[in-house]
């Protein structure tokens, strides 16, 4: 079983730039998370979706951040502008609830560098 | 408010010794879970074990158990006969709420001495 694929694994841009990433979760997980993870610090949940529906945008800086999930599969979060920050690993995550767990599968993340 | 507190910033253990990793956490949900992750130094999170809260043993998987007292409201992962390659960070995590929504952590960091 493939795992959670994520795009591009690094990204250097400047200040007031904009960047997507895009993460593929497993196949068959209903859950999509976006976390942003500065360093020294645990995984900050910027935006849940189940399906293609958002359950949780609550930390998302909705001014600057934006992410969709099309068709319930694959999913694009945006920044536009970047500010610096930004600068941090951002990890997808999916999960599934075969046992009730709904543990969670993470990808490789993508390190944001801002200058 | 929902929230994880892990109150040790960096552990060592000796190879081959047990170690104890604290993790509390608040929450008014009757039904939660609690979760452990382990993050090396290349980056990736990985699971490592889980507990629910209406569970009546404790989780254990391997060399990983988890010490659950409800009342105290305290989630501590243990990890038996250390190997070097357990130096990592490790996140305790709660989920709760109807979607299952997941906090995490500041972490541990813990390292394996030879």
């Amino acid at each position: 079983e493939a795992g959670v694929a994520q795009s591009p694994r690094y990204k250097i841009i400047e200040k007031r730039q904009s960047v997507a990433f895009w993460c593929n979760p497993i196949s068959g997980h209903a859950t999509l998370y976006w976390y942003q993870q500065i360093l020294g610090q645990g995984p900050k949940l910027l935006i849940q979706f189940q399906n293609n529906g958002v359950v949780d945008d609550s930390q998302l800086p909705k001014d600057r951040f934006s992410a969709e999930r099309l068709k319930g599969v694959d999913s694009t979060l945006k920044i536009q502008p970047a500010k610096l920050e930004d600068s941090a690993v951002y990890l997808c995550a999916s999960s599934f609830d075969r046992t009730g767990r709904h543990e969670q599968y993470f990808g490789p993340g993508t390190r944001l560098t801002v200058t | 408010a929902q929230k994880i507190t892990q109150t040790q910033p960096g552990m060592f253990v000796q190879e081959k010794e047990a170690v104890t990793l604290d993790c509390t956490y608040d929450t008014s949900d009757p039904s939660y879970g609690l979760f452990w992750y382990k993050q090396p130094s290349s980056g990736e999170m990985i699971f490592l074990i889980y507990q629910g809260s209406y569970d009546q043993q404790n989780a254990t998987e391997g060399r990983y158990s988890l010490n659950f007292q409800k009342a105290r409201k305290s989630a501590n992962l243990v990890i038996s006969a250390s190997q070097l390659g357990d130096s990592a960070m490790y996140f305790c995590a709660m989920k709760r709420g109807g979607y299952q929504k997941v906090t995490f952590g500041t972490g541990t960091k813990l390292q394996v001495i030879p």
